[in-house]
């Protein structure tokens, strides 16, 4: 299994930015996938989830409402479309899959080695 | 979604036991057996050490176990080893379709 973040950068306060995550070497479309965030030197943050046939969607509420979590499952990318950024965005963002086909948020058995978000 | 809570750090001498506690609520500890904890090493993503309150993946090291009573969740490591030294974090899902963290544990061995 691997997970490939990518998408991160610098933004303005207020600006928007798009993460990508390059699922391989399992079958995308069978697995729930979420964004989990960790800012400098602060612990895990869970930030949104989507169904493995990306109908069904949750948000932290710290992020609802400005952020999108998509998937396109016929190229195994999942997605996190961020707007409206702040400063307390600033985190490394990481992508992990639910550790069963069945479970939306039952835990993470995979995790990419995250994308870094700073906004200022 | 308030976080759980864990303590700030433990440490032991080689060869100990030491247990990290997480104490949450009945939404989402006391709730649901979908308790996890997760091992992260400086600048590394997490790794999955327990699921499921007491589930060991394959190729974890059978000293560590997890438990759980009422709202609190344990992870116990034994025979502390150095490579063990790392930051822990216990979560659980909760009842609002939501997924909750603890705040995160520093374990050091002496």
């Amino acid at each position: 299994v691997q997970l490939v973040e990518s998408g991160g950068g610098f933004v303005q306060p207020g600006g928007s930015l798009r993460l990508s995550c390059a699922a391989s070497e399992f079958t995308f479309s069978d697995y729930a996938m979420s964004w989990v965030r960790q800012a400098p030197g602060k612990g895990l943050e869970w930030v949104s989830v989507i169904s493995a046939s990306g109908a069904t969607t949750y948000y932290a509420d710290s992020v609802k409402g400005r952020f999108t979590i998509s998937r396109d499952n016929s190229k195994s990318i999942l997605f996190l479309q961020m707007a409206s950024l702040r400063a307390e965005d600033t985190a490394i963002y990481y992508c992990a899959r639910s550790k069963s086909r069945w479970e939306l948020l039952g835990g993470f058995d995979y995790w990419g080695q995250g994308t870094l978000v700073t906004v200022s | 979604q308030s976080a759980l809570t864990q303590p700030a750090s433990v440490s032991g001498s080689p060869e100990e036991s030491i247990t990290i506690s997480c104490t949450g609520s009945s939404s989402d500890v006391g709730g649901f057996n979908f308790v996890s904890w997760y091992q992260q090493h400086p600048g590394k993503a997490p790794k999955v050490m327990i699921y499921d309150v007491t589930k060991r993946p394959s190729g974890v090291s059978n000293r560590f176990s997890g438990s759980k009573s009422g709202n609190t969740a344990s992870l116990t490591i034994s025979g502390l080893q150095a490579e063990d030294e790392a930051d822990y974090y216990c979560s659980s899902f909760t009842g609002s379709n939501t997924y909750v963290f603890g705040t995160g544990t520093k374990v050091s061995v002496l």
